[in-house]
């Protein structure tokens, strides 16, 4: 089955810097790939996906880079603010079967 | 936050008692899930159903159980069998496997 390891697990920043979460997945014919986000205490929201016929979408401060070759993604936050800071998941889907998700990234932002 | 929930918020269970918890959506949503996350670990599948009366076992199924008997509900069963359930348990759905889950806000068990 899929196995998507994510790093870092945890990440710090000062507000206004760059944060960068990568994920890398086993299955080459994985083709969905979404990142959720996690405030503490509260239920993971989507925030972003990409498919493979794609190689980076953005969405104003957030993007997503999708490597098919060496089977890796990574989400770009850029600007980072206070309420940035949450509990970040990649995802990933093999076919027309369930999500794996890894493990998760705590990012902290500080003013 | 509306479309999915779930109930209760917080459970306190004894050991050897099996308790249920619920959930429901008013999306219209053919696939449903249930997930366990515990610190460190992140989502991790218990039960899934694409359709009403199947549903198929997810990679941490010991211990539990589900029933799709309609579109709109999917509850789980947590049974005496599973060795430790105190976790924060987390019920999705999306409209095809393929497609964005949406999750509810969680029921925290506890077992005492």
């Amino acid at each position: 089955g899929e196995n998507v390891e994510q790093h870092p697990s945890t990440l710090s920043v000062q507000e206004g810097d760059s944060a960068v979460i990568k994920c890398t997945y086993s299955d080459s014919a994985s083709n969905y790939f979404p990142w959720y986000k996690q405030e503490l205490g509260k239920r993971p929201q989507l925030i972003i996906d990409i498919r493979s016929n794609v190689g980076e979408k953005k969405d104003q401060r957030i993007a997503v880079t999708l490597n098919k070759t060496a089977k890796h993604f990574s989400l770009h936050i850029t600007e980072t603010q206070p309420e940035d800071s949450a509990v970040y998941f990649c995802a990933a889907n093999s076919g027309y079967s369930t999500l794996t998700f890894g493990k998760g990234t705590m990012l902290l932002v500080s003013p | 936050d509306g479309g999915i929930t779930q109930s209760p918020k917080y459970l306190f269970r004894k050991e050897g008692q099996n308790v249920t918890l619920s959930c429901e959506q008013n999306l219209n949503h053919d696939a449903m899930y249930w997930y366990r996350q515990d610190p460190g670990q992140g989502l991790r599948l218990i039960y899934y159903s694409q359709i009403v009366n199947d549903f198929q076992k997810g990679d941490i199924a010991e211990g539990y159980s589900v029933s799709r008997e309609k579109k709109e509900s999917f509850p789980l069963t947590v049974t005496s069998a599973q060795k430790n359930p105190t976790a924060f348990y987390l019920c999705a759905s999306s409209a095809s496997l393929t497609g964005e889950q949406f999750f509810g806000p969680g029921t925290r068990l506890t077992v005492l």
